[in-house]
């Protein structure tokens, strides 16, 4: 079992809908929880960050998490074709050092 | 400059070269990663400097693989005797916090690296 779980997608929705990205976890210990947006040929850009149960809201992202069930997801309202990339889940154990990545989810917002 | 910059952008080498991939932080960022991407992939950690100190070295794949930040600062990821399987971006990341803490990682473009 990989340690950041993601379907790999793609994930296509109209414009204007919301789309949600799904990831899980399977190390208890983690305390950080992030997501990064990754443009073709690009580097990943920081979106979110989550440390703590319940939702977080910044403009049209909204991420969840809940820790007693290993999960956190990111929601963007108003999809727009600009938000068409791969959006990769990461977390990191309280503590360390490292970030750990999931494979990332493809989405595509259709016009 | 203002991000994180890294060079070469494109690296073709034949099976069994050396290759240096340099990479130079947001000035002041304590904390240096080395992630490698493969194609389809999310980026797989390599390594971590705290300064010039190598704190972590456990995604090194092989003995192949060094990393070094002299001086705090600039880091250079060498590949001793690539191999095909070594082909993948490389991904360098600095944060202004060590790594025990919170805080944003900033991305360079990445080193893409084909081995013919």
């Amino acid at each position: 079992q990989k340690e950041v779980e993601q379907n790999s997608g793609p994930l296509s929705v109209p414009e204007g809908a919301i789309a949600s990205l799904n990831c899980t976890y399977s190390d208890r210990v983690s305390q950080s929880f992030f997501w990064y947006r990754q443009y073709s040929g690009k580097s990943p850009e920081l979106i979110m960050s989550i440390y703590s149960n319940g939702d977080k809201e910044d403009g049209r992202f909204t991420a969840q998490l809940n820790k007693a069930s290993q999960y956190v997801s990111l929601l963007i309202r108003d999809s727009q074709p600009s938000d068409s990339a791969t959006y990769l889940c990461a977390v990191k154990a309280g503590g360390g050092n490292k970030l750990t990545f999931g494979t990332g989810t493809q989405l595509k917002v259709e016009l | 400059g203002a991000g994180v910059s890294q060079s070469p952008r494109y690296k073709v080498a034949k099976r069994g070269q050396d290759v240096a991939l340099r990479c130079d932080p947001i000035s002041g960022h304590v904390s240096l990663f080395w992630y490698q991407q493969a194609l389809g992939q999310g980026p797989e950690f390599l390594t971590y400097f705290q300064n010039e100190a190598q704190l972590d070295k456990s995604g090194l794949p092989s003995d192949r693989f060094f990393a070094e930040r002299p001086e705090g600062s600039v880091s250079t990821l060498k590949i001793q005797r690539t191999q095909q399987e070594d082909s993948a971006v490389y991904l360098c990341a600095s944060s202004l916090f060590e790594a025990g803490e919170a805080g944003e990682l900033f991305f360079g473009e990445g080193s893409r690296l084909t081995v013919l």
